[in-house]
Parts: structure tokens; C-alpha cells; sequence
């Protein structure tokens, strides 16, 4: 099962922030979370991540609560091509070269951006 | 270009004929990983490799095989193809496990 709660679907008027909020209530200390988005059929395309300050890059800024227990993915002026699945998943931060880490994804969220 | 590489993009073969996917990274990643992709089901974990010559089950191994004898490729092999395989496949790589991943096209497979 996925690690992570995200809404199945949202919409976000054109020019205007998209908020894409996720849970992952039993994240561990040492797990980062990592958002995602796939176009179409298209491989995913990573976007951002974060252990537990927020963070902003060029496409988007995370918001991480201060437990940890959720987060929030904005993109601060959505356009027609930010439509997309969004994907929030965790994984473990450092790993030894013998450690587990196996990929959790769940169905993420349908994000329609509407003229 | 830092990319993915997966071939063939698209393949329809019969039950039962063996079949590799190739999937190929030219950014010196260690970590490698394959998924399969469903309606309905997302993004699942087939197999994935720490380093070459570790390898290790995701969610759904079953019906796939993989190995990663150099460090920029890591074919996924299907022994007996059966049509409940039939799937849109995707290979990533990572510099390091646990960092972000970076996705081939996809190859979207028709088992009859």
C-alpha cells in the first residue's frame, strides 16, 4: 500500500496557485518526500522534494508541516501545460548500499488547469 | 543529452515468446529501477538495482526477470510474456538510491 493520501482530483483556474495537498501520517525521520507528475503517458517528471524545511525551486515550492505528517506541493501560477497526474511518495534519505528501498507510488492526483 | 534510453518504444508480441526490454542511462546513476503502469493501478514496482550486480524485487517481480552486469544498463527480460503483462513500462535511474529518479518514454507492450 501507498505510504502516502493524496485527493484524486483537483482544479485550478489558469494563473492561479495550485495547491496539491498529500498525507503521509507514518512517514519515518529519515524519509524525504518526493513529488512527481506524469503528462499524459509520458514518464514522470520529477518536480521537487524535501526532508522537512520547505523548499522552492523553479517549478514549484514545497510546504512540509512541522510533524511532518503532510505536506503541500504549490505551483504558484498554474498554466494549461501543469495539467497532469501528481505524485507524492517517500523515500528513505540515506542509504547504504545494502539497504531496501523499494518505490511506493500511489494514484496521485488528477490536476486539470481550466482557462 | 542526460537521458533514458528504453527500446523498443512499442511491441506486440504473442504469448509465451521471450522478449527484452532495454533501457539504458548515460548520467552515471547507480540506482535503476523498473515499473509498470496500469489504469487504475499507477505506478508499480517491478525490480530494481542499488549497484551493479545487486538487484532486488519490488511490488509485482512475478513473470520478470532483470540484471545489471554494467552500470548503464538494466534490461528487464520477460522469460514466457503472458497477455495479464500487457502494460505501459517505464525504466528510471537515480544517482543514488533514495535521490530523484529520472523516467524513460515508456515502452508500451501488447501481449496476445
Amino acid at each position: 500500500d501507498a505510504k502516502t493520501t493524496q485527493p484524486p482530483s483537483m482544479d485550478c483556474a489558469e494563473g492561479r496557485a495550485a495547491n496539491l495537498p498529500c498525507n503521509h501520517s507514518t512517514i519515518s525521520g529519515n524519509e524525504y518526500v518526493y513529488w512527481y507528475r506524469q503528462i499524459h503517458s509520458q514518464g514522470p517528471q520529477y518536480i521537487i522534494h524535501g526532508l522537512k524545511n520547505n523548499e522552492t525551486n523553479e517549478m514549484a515550492s514545497l510546504i512540509i508541516t512541522e510533524d511532518r505528517k503532510s505536506s503541500t506541493l504549490i505551483l504558484p501560477h498554474a498554466t494549461l501545460r501543469d495539467t497532469a497526474v501528481y505524485y507524492c511518495i517517500v523515500r528513505v534519505a540515506i542509504l547504504m548500499k545494502t539497504s531496501y528501498d523499494k518505490v511506493i507510488f500511489g494514484p496521485g492526483t488528477s490536476l486539470s488547469v481550466i482557462p | 543529452e542526460a537521458q533514458v534510453t528504453q527500446n523498443p518504444r512499442y511491441l506486440i508480441t504473442v504469448t509465451g515468446k521471450k522478449l527484452t526490454v532495454t533501457c539504458s542511462q548515460n548520467m552515471n546513476h547507480e540506482y535503476m529501477s523498473w515499473y509498470r503502469q496500469d489504469p487504475g493501478l499507477g505506478l508499480r514496482q517491478i525490480y530494481y538495482s542499488m549497484n551493479v550486480e545487486v538487484t532486488d524485487k519490488g511490488d509485482v517481480p512475478e513473470g520478470y526477470k532483470v540484471s545489471r552486469k554494467e552500470k548503464r544498463n538494466f534490461p528487464l527480460i520477460l522469460e514466457s510474456p503472458s497477455p495479464n503483462q500487457t502494460s505501459l513500462y517505464f525504466c528510471a535511474s537515480s544517482l543514488l538510491a533514495g535521490s530523484e529518479q529520472y523516467f524513460g518514454p515508456g515502452t508500451r507492450l501488447t501481449v496476445t
